[in-house]
């Protein structure tokens, strides 16, 4: 049960739109619509940003999105904001036996 | 207001034993699945395992199964994560979530786990000699 596959770093100036990709598998995020995403600033606890691959909990900018294309998930960020550097994981329902998985996360840096 | 407050900073010997706590508040305890999340130093986010308060069902990830016991007190709105014999490899912060769950019927349940919605503010453990 290996972790989800997230790129180490991502980086965009304020304004501009990044995508953060979380590759998967056909045992996770190709087999369900459990994909979530959470942004963690240094030093404080993570917090949902999406949850069942595109949906926004109260509260969260509509700047984030959610997608999914067979084993891999994205989260999309526009109008990027000094605030949004953070980093960011992704995670999944990976059935019965391993539950749940984590990507490694992206650190987002906003130049 | 939904709330999840963790015990405080704990530093212990290796071989040593340890509980620490995830008190709820503003929400009905028993009825939502509780995990537990460990995050090594300088490293990314790691899903332990989780419990149902209502009827203590426990679920572990196969990385962490027989490495911690999941308890939960639905009387006192709290749920545990404990170690029998502490390793300094056991040194990080762990953090407990309410998690956002489906079910589908089949022979029994079958439980999908789609989000954590409340975070508690994270325990630090320190393993050292």
């Amino acid at each position: 049960q290996s972790a989800l596959t997230q790129p180490a770093s991502v980086s965009g100036s304020p304004g501009q739109s990044i995508t953060i990709s979380c590759i998967g598998t056909s045992s996770d995020v190709g087999s369900y619509n459990f994909v979530s995403w959470y942004q963690q600033h240094p030093g404080k606890a993570p917090k949902l940003m999406i949850y069942e691959v595109s949906k926004r909990p109260s509260g969260v900018s509509n700047r984030f999105s959610g997608s999914k294309s067979g084993n891999t998930a994205s989260l999309t960020i526009s109008g990027l904001q000094a605030e949004d550097e953070a980093n960011y994981y992704c995670c999944s329902y990976a059935g019965s036996s391993t539950l749940v998985l984590f990507g490694g996360g992206t650190k987002l840096t906003v130049l | 207001e939904v709330q999840l407050v963790q015990s405080g900073a704990e530093v212990k010997k290796p071989g040593e034993s340890l509980k620490i706590s995830c008190k709820g508040s503003g929400y009905s305890f028993s009825s939502y699945w509780i995990g537990w999340v460990r995050q090594m130093p300088g490293k990314g986010l790691e899903w332990m395992g989780i419990i149902y308060p209502g009827d203590s069902d426990t679920r572990y990830s196969p990385s962490f199964q027989g490495q911690v016991t999941i308890s939960a007190d639905k009387s006192i709105s709290t749920a545990y994560l404990q170690w029998s014999s502490l390793k300094a490899s056991d040194t990080a912060m762990y953090y407990c979530a309410r998690h956002m769950t489906t079910v589908t019927w089949g022979l029994g349940p079958n439980y999908y786990y789609y989000g954590m919605d409340f975070w508690g503010q994270g325990t630090t453990v320190t393993v050292s000699s």
